[in-house]
């Protein structure tokens, strides 16, 4: 069975620009979660999706957003980018929302903003 | 406050010796507890769960006290191919941030042969 994929797997933008990460979760898991994870830091929550609703939402500003598509699978935007958003961005999908369903990593997104 | 304290070491250890991790973390409402590992810029994959009665997978053993909301990772015999990054992390408990992770920085291993 296929894992969780991501993609691209590595991505070079300006600041200012815009980007779109892409997330396809285990078959038959409805949930996906965003981690942003900067080197030498543990990955840090951004979204948690559930049959196409935002279940959470961590300490991130308003230029990130993320939707959920009838299909399960998930995009990570980010607006007006930063230098400070170079990281390594994770998508994570479980079966289920909650405490007790365990969360798959995909293998990341780099992103790199000049 | 962090919810997840971890130290960063690194800790370099010789092949064959045993090595202990520790992290606490902040919200008395988590329910579920990890340890994960993270090879270098790869993805964090899952290597035990940890249980209040604590628990052990082969030369991995894995402590909760819930009291003093503090986690242990024991490896015993360390390998070459226990070098990695680990990372402690806790759920968010209960209301709006259930089901949500929260990871510690990580405690990087070395195993030297």
């Amino acid at each position: 069975d296929a894992g969780v994929t991501q993609s691209p797997t590595h991505l070079i933008k300006t600041r200012g620009q815009h980007v779109t990460l892409r997330c396809s979760p285990i078959s038959g898991h409805k949930s996906v979660s965003w981690y942003q994870q900067v080197l030498g830091q543990g990955p840090q929550f951004i979204f948690q999706y559930y049959e196409k609703e935002e279940r959470g939402r961590g300490n991130f500003p308003d230029r990130f957003s993320a939707r959920q598509f009838p299909n399960y699978s998930s995009e990570l935007n980010v607006n007006a980018l930063l230098l400070g958003d170079s990281a390594l961005y994770l998508c994570a999908s479980s079966l289920l929302t909650g405490d007790y369903n365990e969360q798959f990593f995909g293998p990341g997104t780099r992103l790199t903003v000049l | 406050r962090k919810e997840v304290e971890q130290d960063p070491g690194p800790f370099n250890v010789p092949e064959g010796a045993t090595v202990a991790f520790n992290c606490t973390y902040s919200n008395s409402a988590s329910q579920s507890f990890f340890w994960y590992r993270q090879d270098c810029r790869k993805e964090p994959k899952l290597l035990m769960s940890v249980y209040s009665s604590g628990n052990e997978d082969g030369r991995f053993t894995a402590q909760l006290n819930r009291a003093s909301q503090y986690i242990s990772l024991l490896i015993r015999d360390s390998k070459l191919s226990d070098s990695a990054t680990y990372l402690c992390v806790v759920n968010g408990g209960r209301g709006s941030t259930l089901g949500r992770l929260y990871f510690g920085r990580g405690t990087q291993l070395t195993v030297w042969p």
